[in-house]
């Protein structure tokens, strides 16, 4: 069966550090692969999407950006982080249909 | 922006009542999903209506979709206490990406 991993769970970071969360599938192959931002009480933001390796589109402009080195990992990144970008971080993958889509636990990021 | 937009923000009910929510989009959509999230959770995928279906079943959900008003709702029957989360909209224009709505939140108490 597929299932998602997103780590660190919660992260405490200063203003003007670095960032990186890391997603990983498994069970399945060649996934649509989404990051997210969601702010408390509100909906969910894309971020980025990848359809490949390597392929990376941007919903967003903002302070962050993703990678895709490898198949069924998917990273988001920043080089120095601002207080807007405290928020639920979360990553999905798409079924075999193409469709639905499955969430990770997220990642809490608190930037104070 | 948004494209979908669900309304009420919050509902507050017994167990057994129904609970219904509505989403409101703005473009023409291939699908349009519900999902669920508890508290500090990842979503849960619940159900998803094709473009051209009128109504779908699942368990105790029941989706609606009005592509003429733009408008889908989700019907939860005989509600628990475990229905308490947030339930999302989220419109499909292709296999890439989903746009989601604000959210409802759903308080069903014992």
């Amino acid at each position: 069966s597929q299932t998602i991993h997103q780590w660190p769970a919660t992260l405490v970071q200063p203003v003007g550090s670095p960032l990186s969360l890391e997603c990983t599938v498994e069970g399945t192959s060649n996934p649509n692969l989404y990051w997210y931002r969601q702010a408390a009480g509100r909906g969910l933001q894309l971020l980025f999407y990848s359809v490949g390796i390597g392929q990376i589109s941007s919903e967003v402009p903002q302070n962050l950006s993703a990678s895709r080195p490898q198949d069924r990992q998917f990273i988001l990144s920043s080089k120095k982080l601002l207080l807007s970008d405290s928020g639920f971080y979360l990553c999905a993958w798409t079924g075999d249909r193409g469709d639905e889509q499955y969430f990770g636990p997220g990642t809490r990021l608190t930037v104070t | 922006s948004q494209q979908g937009e669900e309304d009420p923000q919050a509902l507050s009910i017994q167990e057994g009542e129904n609970a219904t929510m509505n989403c409101s989009y703005k473009t023409s959509i291939n699908n349009l999903q519900w999902y669920r999230q508890n508290s500090g959770r990842g979503l849960v995928h619940l159900i998803l209506i094709r473009s051209n279906e009128r109504e779908k079943h699942s368990g105790r959900l029941r989706v609606t979709l009005d592509t003429s008003k733009k408008s889908s709702s989700l019907l939860i029957t005989a509600s628990r206490a475990a229905d308490t989360a947030s339930y999302f909209c989220a419109t499909g224009f292709n296999t890439d990406k989903l746009i989601f709505g604000t959210g409802t939140r759903l308080q069903v108490f014992p």
